[in-house]
Order: C-alpha cells, then sequence, then structure tokens
C-alpha cells in the first residue's frame, strides 16, 4: 500500500457545495501537511499539524477548514468555495528528523463551477 | 523576497545526456535541509534527493546528484544519463525551522523536456 492516500483523486463541485478531502499515511509520521498548487504558482502551504496539533494555518481562507483526528488522518473541509479555488489539493507528510522528506499523496483535483 | 528560487521556467536535454536544474535559496537559519522533488503529469511529487546544511559531501541518488554550494547558495540537481521518463516539473525545496515546526518552502518549478 502507498505512504499516503488521498481521496478523492477528483472532485467537482459548485459553489454551495460541502465536500471533504482525506488524507491517510501509513508511515508513521506525526506532521501532516495540505497544500494549494494552482497553474503557474509556487506550492503554497495551508496547513500543518503536528502531533495532531494545527501549528500553521498560512493565512487560508475560512471556506477551507481543517482536521486531524489522529497522526495518521487529515481532512480538509471545504464549503462555499469560489472558482479560483480550482486547483490540485496535495497532503504531505513527514517525520522529525531533520534529514527526513516530506512523501506526497496523489492529489485530489478540484475543480469549482 | 523569494527563498527559494528556480529560474529556468523550462530545460530541454537530448536522451542519454546530462542536465543541470539551477536552484538558491535564502535562509538566516544556520541549520536547513534542501530536497529535490519530481512531478510528473499525474500530479504526485516524488522525493529525489536531500542536501543537509551540515553534510561535508554533495547527496548522490542512482542518476541525480546534488551539487550543493554552500557560500553561493546554491543546491543545484543534476541528472545524469537523462531518460525520456525524466520529462516532468522539478521542484527544490528546502526545510528550515526547529524541528516540530518545520516550514518547507518551494520554488517554482523547472519544466524539463527530454527528446527522443
Amino acid at each position: 500500500e502507498t505512504g499516503v492516500t488521498q481521496t478523492p483523486r477528483h472532485l467537482v463541485m459548485g459553489m454551495t457545495n460541502k465536500k471533504s478531502l482525506k488524507c491517510e499515511q501509513h508511515l508513521g509520521h506525526n506532521a501532516m501537511y495540505w497544500y494549494k498548487q494552482s497553474a503557474k504558482k509556487p506550492l503554497e502551504l495551508m496547513f500543518v499539524y503536528n502531533f495532531k496539533e494545527q501549528t500553521e494555518n498560512n493565512s487560508v481562507p475560512s471556506r477551507f477548514s481543517p482536521e486531524c483526528p489522529n497522526s495518521s488522518h487529515l481532512f480538509l473541509h471545504l464549503h462555499t468555495l469560489q472558482p479560483e479555488d480550482s486547483a490540485l489539493y496535495l497532503c504531505a507528510s513527514s517525520g522529525t528528523r531533520r534529514q527526513e522528506t516530506q512523501y506526497f499523496g496523489p492529489g485530489t483535483r478540484l475543480l469549482v463551477l | 523576497a523569494q527563498k527559494i528560487t528556480q529560474t529556468q521556467p523550462g530545460m530541454f536535454v537530448q536522451e542519454k545526456e546530462a542536465v543541470t536544474l539551477d536552484c538558491t535559496y535564502d535562509t538566516s537559519d544556520p541549520s536547513y535541509g534542501l530536497f529535490w522533488y519530481k512531478q510528473p503529469s499525474s500530479g504526485e511529487m516524488i522525493f529525489l534527493i536531500y542536501q543537509g546544511s551540515y553534510d561535508q559531501q554533495n547527496a548522490t541518488e542512482g542518476r541525480y546528484s546534488l551539487n550543493f554550494q554552500k557560500a553561493r547558495k546554491s543546491a543545484n540537481l543534476v541528472i545524469s544519463a537523462s531518460q525520456l521518463g525524466d520529462s516532468a516539473m522539478y521542484f527544490c525545496a528546502m526545510r528550515e525551522g526547529p524541528s516540530g515546526t518545520y516550514k518547507y518552502i518551494f520554488g517554482t518549478g523547472t519544466r524539463l523536456k527530454v527528446l527522443a
């Protein structure tokens, strides 16, 4: 089984819908991350959780709501999104040793109509 | 100011030749890590290679090597013997900050196209 999984892989939603993205890691990591990747923009860090506690919120609009019930699972709840929120949303996890890299999931391609 | 700079938006390389992708960084943290990732069109970010700020030797992983020049704050990726499957976006990233509050900062990426 791959280290970091994300569901769904593709999502189309209207601006009034409520949906959730799910991320699960099987690597025993204690840190999990949400990133947004839009065309022609650097990867944007959205949220960071360390040991289930949120340690970073990078000025993300409140229509994005993260949830981390345990160190293996991370959710991103979406509501009343805008078309400019259409992007690839990537989840990642990492350990706490300095040389450890982040491991990424396959991403969810989101289209907001 | 950009903390990670990749100045090559796109690169072409002939199959079986070597190619260098440039990356410069900016940090005042004495302890940091540098990473390179590959992102194929499928979207998944694949870890390639890591270099720690205190590492004395340049990192190597198979056909990938990292040309780390600390004084110049550069961490260029060298891909030897390019293959068609190497065509992808390549991102340089830096991790800084103390353990438990790590921040990862990514560059804008370089799109590499390997020609047959």
